[in-house]
């Protein structure tokens, strides 16, 4: 069945400093692979997706993500942590076949001053 | 505009009482989609409407029906919930049936308490 793990319950990291979280999916052929985040009390919204073509993807409030099939893992990283990054960040995959995403358990991300 | 509006923010029910959850849209979106998230928990799909049709009903128990009375609207109406059910409840919608290519673009949920 299809899966994702976080592996990282939480992650505290100091403002300005750089950030990773780590996404590893279990899919057989091509994933749709997406990092959502969460505030509190708040919906999600969505920060970058992946479904083909270029491995590295942009997505919005500077985070970016990189698709390592070898590694069935899609990271999310950010070169410089702001305070207002503190929230909860969920990566979420599908493909073709899925009927809905599967969520991973989440991270969530502390950060000091 | 890219918003999913959900009313009310808050609500306390027993029992026994009857209520309504409410989420619209103005985007034009033609799937509309129902989760449960329980706290420090993956939101939990429940339900999926397409085309103002329900496509995905994730076994979900009666006590709770949805609706989707036109393409901008989806209402969760709430009979005989249990304490369990106490949860945040969030609405998303995204642009064109139900491809999970498409952006979900999630409300700010409602939170409900069951007593």
């Amino acid at each position: 069945a299809q899966s994702v793990t976080q592996p990282d319950i939480h992650i505290t990291v100091s403002e300005g400093a750089s950030l990773e979280l780590r996404c590893n999916y279990s899919y057989g052929a091509t994933p749709y692979l997406f990092w959502y985040v969460q505030s509190p009390g708040q919906g999600l919204q969505l920060l970058l997706k992946y479904f083909s073509g270029d491995t590295l993807v942009q997505g919005i409030k500077g985070f970016e993500a990189e698709f390592k099939r070898s590694q069935s893992s899609f990271n999310l990283r950010k070169p410089s942590v702001h305070w207002s990054d503190a929230a909860e960040y969920f990566c979420a995959v599908g493909g073709t076949g899925f009927q809905k995403l599967v969520f991973g358990t989440g991270t969530r991300l502390l950060v000091s001053p | 505009d890219t918003e999913v509006t959900q009313t009310p923010k808050h609500l306390v029910m027993g029992m026994t009482n009857k209520k309504s959850l409410k989420c619209e849209q103005h985007m034009g979106h033609r799937a509309m989609y129902w989760y449960k998230q329980k706290a420090k928990k993956p939101p939990e799909l429940m339900f999926v409407y397409s085309y103002e049709k329900l496509s995905i009903n994730e076994s979900v128990p009666s006590r709770f029906s949805p609706e989707c009375p036109n393409s901008s609207l989806l209402n969760l109406h709430l009979h005989a919930l249990q304490p369990e059910d106490s949860a945040l409840y969030l609405c998303a919608s995204s642009q064109g049936g139900t491809r999970l290519t498409d952006t979900q673009y999630f409300g700010p949920g409602t939170r409900l308490t069951v007593l």
